[in-house]
């Protein structure tokens, strides 16, 4: 059971928008910046959006993500078949003193 | 350009002691944190503990602290994972991660490296 609550699995068809959300608690996405990361199938992990809702250098624009209160979401938009990949919420906990993970979204491109 | 290259594959017996490495290039490798994380198979992403290579000050997920010993060696730019005694239960990808906040909330893991594959079976 993961800290972090995502929806397992989303879907689009190329060139629609779709958006992954994250809940959490008071205690990590309540009061610490949210980040998202990208596996790709077979390959590590890749920060995808950090802050909220900044994007690191190579990062597409379509990439862009928000947080209110204690939820967070990513959205896609102009869906590729390359953007078909697991996708994870983080926040650092206060109360555990750590990292904690959503437990992914498995994004399938139509 | 920044990399973390970690130690290849492992197939261990239960019981058997297990010591995984992840070595940085491309940046001060002693001025960031260095996390691991595991992946079960098929499952997500789960913190275990960072340390601080300059001075190897460590932290450790309450779920994984006493099950691993987390390491590092500034002088030749190496983080490492070990275990005294494997389980069947450890059977995981491990990967280790550069943390880039500039204060553990705020959470940030830029480079990560390619995984360890553990596999521990009889």
């Amino acid at each position: 059971q993961s800290v972090l609550t995502q929806p397992p699995s989303a879907s689009g068809t190329p060139g629609q928008r779709v958006t992954i959300s994250c809940s959490g608690t008071s205690s990590n996405i309540g009061s610490n910046p949210v980040n998202w990361y990208q596996q790709l199938p077979g390959t590590a992990p890749k920060l995808l959006i950090y802050n909220n809702n900044q994007r690191p250098s190579g990062v597409p624009d379509r990439f862009s993500g928000s947080k209110s209160g204690t939820s967070a979401s990513l959205a896609i938009s102009g869906l590729q078949s390359e953007d078909e990949a697991d996708y994870y919420c983080a926040a650092w906990d206060d109360s555990l003193s750590g990292p904690v993970f959503g437990g992914g979204t498995k994004l399938t491109v139509l | 350009e920044v990399q973390l290259v970690q130690s290849g594959a492992e197939v261990k017996k239960p019981g058997e002691s297990l010591k995984i490495s992840c070595q940085g290039s491309g940046y001060g490798f002693y001025g960031y944190w260095i996390a691991w994380v595991r992946q079960m198979p098929g499952k997500g992403l789960e913190w275990m503990g960072i340390i601080y290579p300059d001075d190897s000050n460590t932290r450790y997920s309450p779920s994984f602290q006493g099950q691993v010993t987390i390491s590092a060696d500034k002088s030749i730019n190496t983080a490492y994972l070990q275990w005294s005694s494997l389980k069947a239960s450890d059977t995981a990808i491990y990967y280790c991660a550069r943390f880039c906040g500039r204060t553990f909330g705020e959470l940030c893991f830029d480079f990560w490296g390619q995984g360890t594959l553990v596999t521990v079976s009889s």
